[in-house]
C-alpha cells in the first residue's frame, strides 16, 4: 500500500464551481499535512499547512484533515482561471521526509 | 534574487555526459534538499542536507553526486545516466529539518538524457 494516495485526475470545472481535492495515507503517524499548488514549469509552492486534524481556511481554500479516517482535503471556492495548476498533498512526521502525493492537475475553464 | 533559484532551467545530456545542477537560496536557510519529479510519480527526495551536512540518502544511485559547500548552495553532480534519469529535478530549502518549517522549492531543472 502506497503511503499516500491522490488520485492525479485531470479534473475540469467551469469557473465559479467548487473544487474538491483529497488524499488518502496508511501511516498513522503523520502529524503535519501540508497542500502545494505547482504552476506549469514552476516549482511547488506551499498553499495550506495543517497540525492534526481539523479544519483551515485561508481565503478561498479550506484544508480538512481527519485523522481517524486517514483523510485530507482542499477546498477552493469560486474558482477562477488563476487557479488552473497542479496541487500536490503532502505529510510528515517530525523530522522525516515530506511524504508526497502524485499531484492533481486541475483545469478551471472561463 | 529572492527565494531559491535553480540553473540551468533545462539541460539536455547524452549517457556518457558529466554535468551540474546548481541551487542557491537567499532565505538564509540551513536545510537544503534535492527531489526527482517525474510524469505521473510522487515527488521522490534524493537527499538532504542540514548545516551543509548530508543527513540523508534516500538509496539514490552513484551516478547522482550531491555537494553542499555551504549552506546557501547545492550542487547535484550527474555522470552516466540513464534515459529514466529523465526528469525534473527540484531544489529545495527550509529552516531547518524539523517538521514545523516549510520548504521553499525552486523552478527546477528540467532533464533530458538522450
Amino acid at each position: 500500500q502506497k503511503e499516500v494516495e491522490q488520485d492525479p485526475g485531470p479534473l475540469s470545472v467551469p469557473e465559479g464551481a467548487i473544487v474538491s481535492l483529497n488524499c488518502t495515507y496508511s501511516n498513522s503517524a503523520f502529524q503535519y499535512f501540508m497542500w502545494y499548488r505547482q504552476y506549469s514549469r514552476k516549482g511547488p509552492e506551499l498553499l495550506m499547512y495543517t497540525y492534526s486534524s481539523g479544519n483551515k481556511e485561508d481565503g478561498r481554500f479550506t484544508a480538512q484533515v481527519d485523522k481517524s479516517s486517514k483523510y485530507i482535503s482542499l477546498f477552493i471556492r469560486d474558482s477562477q482561471p488563476s487557479d488552473s495548476a497542479t496541487y500536490l498533498c503532502a505529510m510528515r512526521r517530525g523530522n522525516n521526509r515530506l511524504a508526497f502525493g502524485k499531484g492533481n492537475q486541475v483545469v478551471v475553464i472561463p | 534574487e529572492t527565494g531559491v533559484t535553480q540553473t540551468p532551467r533545462h539541460l539536455v545530456m547524452g549517457m556518457t555526459n558529466k554535468k551540474s545542477l546548481k541551487c542557491e537560496q537567499h532565505l538564509g536557510h540551513n536545510a537544503m534538499y534535492w527531489y526527482k519529479q517525474s510524469a505521473k510519480k510522487p515527488l521522490e527526495l534524493m537527499f538532504v542536507y542540514n548545516f551543509k551536512e548530508q543527513t540523508e540518502n534516500n538509496s539514490v544511485p552513484s551516478r547522482f553526486s550531491p555537494e553542499c559547500p555551504n549552506s546557501s548552495h547545492l550542487f547535484l553532480h550527474l555522470h552516466t545516466l540513464q534515459p529514466e534519469d529523465s526528469a525534473l529535478y527540484l531544489c529545495a530549502s527550509s529552516q531547518d529539518r524539523d517538521g514545523r518549517y516549510e520548504q521553499y522549492f525552486g523552478p527546477g531543472t528540467r532533464l533530458t538524457v538522450t
